[in-house]
């Protein structure tokens, strides 16, 4: 099967720069993408990581290593706005209908 | 462009209750899925489509029912509601050249209650 791990608290201050980490397990691998999710709103699509290596968009990047099974998402130059839930996903290999594994989530505060 | 429309976005259930969950979306997208959040838990995938006539379950499907007569629906349907069906549902959909990069949309969700 295919699991995801994710801290489930962070915490940061506005202006810093803050990763959040994910470990998975999956029996086969597509790659790792991850959502932003405001106040139990609808999850919104951040970044897709299929190769090893650093994908900057903006503020936000996201690194993926295959052979560490791990990925991180990292936020610069923090705000307000940006406190928020991330989830990791992955694909499920084993499936063509495109399903995506959550990790649990990653809480994040941006504190003054 | 709407996007992923949900209804209702509110109910509350009576246990043993019955209900229609609404989604529908109006790109074209071929995939459709339903999750459920719990509170401070991740998504855990109820059932899926890959197109009109096709759906299949995810992880947990027990207490579900769908249907997709058409590329723009996806209605989820509780029988006989419980107390632990007490969650957020979100619809989601992705289309099919896209699936490799994971990226869904996703409805603003549906909060249900069973009392």
């Amino acid at each position: 099967g295919q699991s995801l791990e994710q801290p489930s608290e962070v915490t940061a201050v506005e202006g810093a720069i803050v990763q959040i980490n994910c470990t998975y397990q999956t029996s086969g691998f597509y790659g790792l993408s991850w959502y932003q999710q405001h106040d139990g709103g609808a999850p919104t699509f951040l970044s897709y990581n299929a190769l090893d290596g650093l994908e900057e968009t903006g503020r936000f990047s996201s690194f993926l290593s295959r052979s560490d099974s791990y990925g991180y998402l990292l936020l610069q130059e923090l705000q307000m706005k940006d406190s928020a839930s991330y989830f990791c996903a992955v694909r499920d290999p084993h499936n063509q209908g495109g399903k995506l594994i959550f990790g649990q989530g990653t809480e994040l505060s941006v504190k003054p | 462009n709407a996007g992923v429309t949900q209804t209702p976005k509110f109910r509350i259930l009576k246990i043993g209750q019955s209900m229609t969950l609404q989604c529908t979306q109006d790109m074209n997208h071929n995939y459709m899925y339903w999750y459920r959040q719990d509170p401070g838990m991740g998504l855990k995938l109820i059932y899926y489509s890959v197109g009109a006539g096709i759906t299949d379950k995810g992880e947990v499907p027990n207490g579900y029912n769908v249907s997709r007569s058409t590329t723009e629906d996806f209605p989820l349907r509780l029988e006989l509601a419980a107390p632990s069906q007490t969650s957020v549902y979100f619809c989601a959909s992705m289309i099919s050249g896209r699936a490799g990069t994971g990226e869904l949309f996703f409805g603003e969700g549906s909060r249900l209650t069973v009392l």
